[in-house]
């Protein structure tokens, strides 16, 4: 059982359009984090949310830290091809980071 | 060395061999992780180090062994190498000694084992 839930797994999208993706869990974090990978290289760190409710926008991408601190999402406007790649949520429970499934996207 | 750098970048490893992965950071971080990614599960921590001296097991540990004798390399050692760990592995850095803040990783090792 993963701790933490994207959705969706997989995403095609044409340039242009908005999309949200999805990271849920049933536990607390303290922060969590958004990265993305790129093929044939590691995760590279997007942002780190820490107070619950919090939103932080990196330029056509917006960042939002459920109340609770145990869900988050990611929201592009106007999809690029640059965009494309695994999108890689993580919570941090104050003993470890534990990753999200990814979601995979892909723009066109 | 600019970053955190891994070795080998791929390897094809008979069943029942010993294999090390190598990671070396120079960024004086403290807490150093290795990660295993699989398609559909993400990347899944398997052993982490605080800071010198230190390691703990992550969520799936088994097969698996690490040391940390000074803050710059990390080995991930494999003593038997079953099929069920092929895999690509990460290796990874942090400021803190708990890991707080941004994770650095390197280019990753694809290991295939048969």
């Amino acid at each position: 059982t993963q701790l933490l839930e994207q959705s969706p797994q997989f995403l095609s999208i044409q340039e242009g359009e908005n999309l949200t993706v999805y990271c849920n869990s049933s536990s607390v974090f303290s922060s969590l984090q958004w990265y993305r990978q790129e093929p044939g290289e590691g995760p590279v760190l997007l942002v780190t949310v820490v107070t619950g409710g919090e939103v932080k926008k990196l330029k056509r991408l917006t960042f939002q830290f459920g109340d609770a601190r145990k869900d988050s999402s990611l929201h592009i406007t106007a999809a690029q091809p640059g965009d494309t790649g695994l999108y890689l949520c993580a919570g941090d429970t104050g003993n470890q980071f534990y990753f999200g499934t990814g979601t995979s996207l892909t723009v066109i | 060395i600019a970053g955190i750098t891994q070795a080998p970048t791929s390897q094809i490893l008979a069943a029942g061999r010993r294999m090390t992965l190598r990671c070396t950071q120079d960024m004086r971080h403290n807490a150093m992780y290795w990660y295993r990614q699989d398609l559909g599960l993400g990347l899944r921590l398997i052993h982490y180090s605080n800071t010198a001296g230190t390691t703990g097991k992550g969520e799936v540990p088994d097969g698996y062994s690490v040391s940390r004798a000074n803050t710059d390399d990390f080995p991930l050692t494999l003593a038997s190498a079953v099929p069920s760990q092929t895999s690509v592995y990460f290796c990874a850095s942090a400021r803190g000694d708990r890991g707080h803040g941004e994770q650095f990783f390197g280019p990753g090792t694809r290991l295939t084992v048969l």
